[in-house]
């Protein structure tokens, strides 16, 4: 069966902080892993990993991919109030297409 | 402006009054998906389809009918709705279901949130 574990499942640092999101996978015929930022409203694209090794950097957001380990995170540097939310973690490839991990809720106090 | 949207926003009902909540996208998207979101269980798929007349079960079908009679459109029907479908539901696009590079950014519809009573 396919899955992906995010961990932490929760976690409250303060403004300023740098946080690191983890996510583990196990997935047939693994395609792409992709994050997603998610407020009071649908998630928001954030970035794909398809490569071992490659970071993706996005301000001061970003991701890597070892696809030997089966694991991705996602670093948040210098966290502001506004990177309050869930952060989903999404494996594409498997019978369905797609596998969702249950989410990071990410809190940051000021 | 590329978009998924959903109607309606926010639905109150009550048990076994049918329902349609549409999806529509107008990115020429063949892969329109629904979710509905849980407290502890994440996102789960209902149904999914990947293109037109091809529609697929999800993790979670039961109590639910979808059709894709046209492209753009994707309406989710909950034909005897039941208070443990009171969820936030979203619909999502993409290009296709998957290609050879792994493409599968999704764009989501902005949610419907139903309660049923």
């Amino acid at each position: 069966e396919d899955k992906v574990v995010q961990s932490p499942l929760s976690l409250v640092v303060h403004e300023g902080d740098t946080v690191t999101l983890n996510c583990s996978y196990e997935v047939t015929n693994f395609r792409s892993l992709l994050w997603y930022k998610q407020e009071k409203k649908a998630p928001t694209f954030l970035f794909m990993l398809t490569s071992s090794g490659i970071e993706k950097k996005s301000g001061r957001l970003s991701s890597i991919l070892d696809k030997k380990e089966l694991f991705s995170i996602l670093n948040i540097t210098a966290t502001q109030t506004g990177d309050s939310a869930i952060y989903l973690c999404v494996t594409g490839g498997g019978a369905d297409g797609l596998t969702f991990g249950k989410g990071t809720h990410l809190i940051i106090q000021p | 402006e590329a978009q998924v949207t959903q109607n309606p926003r926010y639905l109150i009902t009550v048990t076994g009054k049918k329902l349609t909540v549409t999806c529509s996208q107008n990115m020429n998207h063949e892969y329109m998906s629904w979710y509905r979101q849980d407290p502890g269980l994440g996102l789960r798929q209902i149904y999914y389809s990947m293109n037109v007349e091809v529609t697929d079960k999800g993790d979670v079908p039961e109590g639910y009918k979808v059709s894709r009679k046209e492209k753009r459109n994707f309406p989710l029907i909950l034909e005897s709705p039941s208070p443990n479908q009171t969820s936030l539901y979203f619909c999502a696009s993409s290009l296709r279901a998957w290609e050879a590079s792994g493409n599968y950014e999704q764009y989501f519809g902005p949610g419907t949130r139903l309660t049923v009573t």
